[in-house]
């Protein structure tokens, strides 16, 4: 089975920083990987996919890159409701998929 | 637009059982994959079940494999979950997900709460 890590488990950043998160797959899986924010007691909901295409209706400060077993999410300029958890997601392995444990950004 | 609405959670006994549903609408059904994903209470996302477009193939994590039955119908434009012999570690909420054309889940439902306890 694919193994997905992500780092940091969790950072603090303020409005206007830019944040990079890192998800690593314990085995190439090409560019399978999608980008998840989730907010409590919602649903995630998809930011990237393909490892590096913006999903439609999001603000283009989400930018994700990478490829085989190692991967970014990169928000370039935090604003405040992008205070979520973040997860990346890999779906190499059809028609199963594992997310990585996921990177809890909050406000410092 | 694209929805996807489910039904069906609520407190069950260790053991017991329950069907979720998920009610689709603002595209084809009967041409998407559909997963069943869920989340602990306060913990990660876990990959639960899938069914093709036409329900030809069912696929289950280990953890639900020989106890949670996917199936859709779609002239109803509707997928479902039977859950048997839940146990305490089932407790989770349940989400239905469409899968993507690139492959990974692009829409989801809001989510079903599962509790089991005695």
């Amino acid at each position: 089975d694919i193994q997905m890590t992500q780092s940091p488990s969790s950072l603090s950043a303020s409005v206007g920083d830019r944040v990079t998160i890192t998800c690593r797959a314990s085995q190439g899986i090409r560019n399978d990987l999608g980008w998840y924010q989730q907010k409590p007691g919602k649903a995630p909901k998809r930011l990237i996919y393909a490892a590096s295409s913006l999903q439609s209706g999001v603000p283009s400060r989400f930018s994700g890159s990478g490829s085989g077993t190692e991967f970014t999410l990169t928000i370039s300029s935090l604003q405040p409701e992008d205070f979520a958890t973040y997860y990346c997601l890999q779906h190499n392995g059809y028609p199963s998929f594992t997310f990585g444990p996921g990177t809890k950004v909050d406000i410092k | 637009q694209v929805q996807l609405v489910e039904s069906g959670g609520g407190v069950v006994q260790p053991g017991g059982s329950l069907r979720l549903s998920c009610a689709a609408s603002g595209f084809t059904f009967s041409s998407s994959g559909i997963h069943w994903v869920r989340q602990a209470p306060g913990k990660g996302l876990e990959w639960v079940a899938f069914i093709r477009y036409d329900g030809s193939n069912k696929y289950y994590a280990d953890s639900v494999k020989g106890r949670f039955t996917i199936s859709r119908d779609n002239f109803k434009n509707t997928l479902y979950l039977q859950m048997n012999s839940l146990r305490a570690e089932d407790t989770a909420v349940y989400y239905c997900a469409r899968r993507g054309i690139s492959g990974s889940p692009d829409y989801w439902g809001q989510g079903t709460l599962v509790t089991v306890s005695s």
